[in-house]
């Protein structure tokens, strides 16, 4: 089945510990992204990637990292995550850019104490 | 900068109406516009993908329409439905700004049987 992988579904941390967010697809897809979604805010970019080794800055990258070394995997990575990094974050991608629709994954819910 | 705005914020009907959920946008150099729906802390299902040389989309009951010049995009529901209800979302893809999605912030539809 064609699908966008997100692991873990929840995550509860606490300030400062390092986690990574694994995001995997499963179609051969060359664009990547990652959302983060607010009550009051909505959805917004935190990174995208064109293609295996190009990433690029969203509209709120601060606080994240991504790589993208193969094509399948688009690892979220927070380095010293903070309370205002709680969040309900999503996955997507798709075949290109212009042309193909976005499919998101299930969705990972961080809370950050 | 992308800024997209959706009218109504929140709508409820009964079931069996037609509806027409409506979507605004800023910058018309796009891609393509994309409707999606979002159930309750779930993903997001992607429902209709316009492409910007396109006028309208249609799948089953729903049609979605694009005028660009305009930044204007509808979405019609037909003969609404209870399992309808969710949370509607648009998001233009635009060539500036790194080609990403920006999202609106959403209809949330109740259909009462």
């Amino acid at each position: 089945e064609a699908q966008v992988t997100q692991n873990p579904r929840y995550l509860i941390t606490v300030t400062g510990k390092k986690l990574t967010v694994t995001c995997s697809q499963n179609m051969n897809h060359e664009y990547m992204s990652w959302y983060r979604q607010d009550p009051g805010l909505g959805l917004r970019q935190i990174y995208y990637s064109m293609n295996v080794e190009v990433t690029d800055k969203g509209d709120v990258p601060e606080g994240y990292k991504v790589s993208r070394k193969e094509k399948r995997n688009f690892p979220l990575i927070l380095e010293s995550p903070s309370p205002n990094q709680t969040s309900l974050y999503f996955c997507a991608s798709s075949l290109q850019i212009a042309n193909s629709p976005l499919h998101f994954g299930n969705g990972t819910r961080l809370t950050v104490t | 900068k992308q800024e997209v705005t959706q009218i109504p914020a929140a709508l409820s009907v009964p079931e069996g109406e037609n509806l027409v959920l409506n979507c605004s946008f800023t910058d018309s150099a796009i891609y393509n516009l994309q409707w999606f729906r979002q159930d309750p802390g779930k993903g997001l299902t992607s429902l209709l993908l316009i492409q910007s040389s396109q006028r309208e989309q249609t799948s089953g009951r729903l049609n979605a329409s694009l005028d660009k010049s305009s930044g204007r995009s509808t979405l019609y529901i037909a003969a609404s439905q209870p399992g309808d209800s969710a949370t509607y979302l648009c998001a233009p893809r635009s060539y500036n700004a790194g080609n990403m999605l920006t999202f609106g912030g959403g209809t949330r539809l109740m259909v009462k049987p």
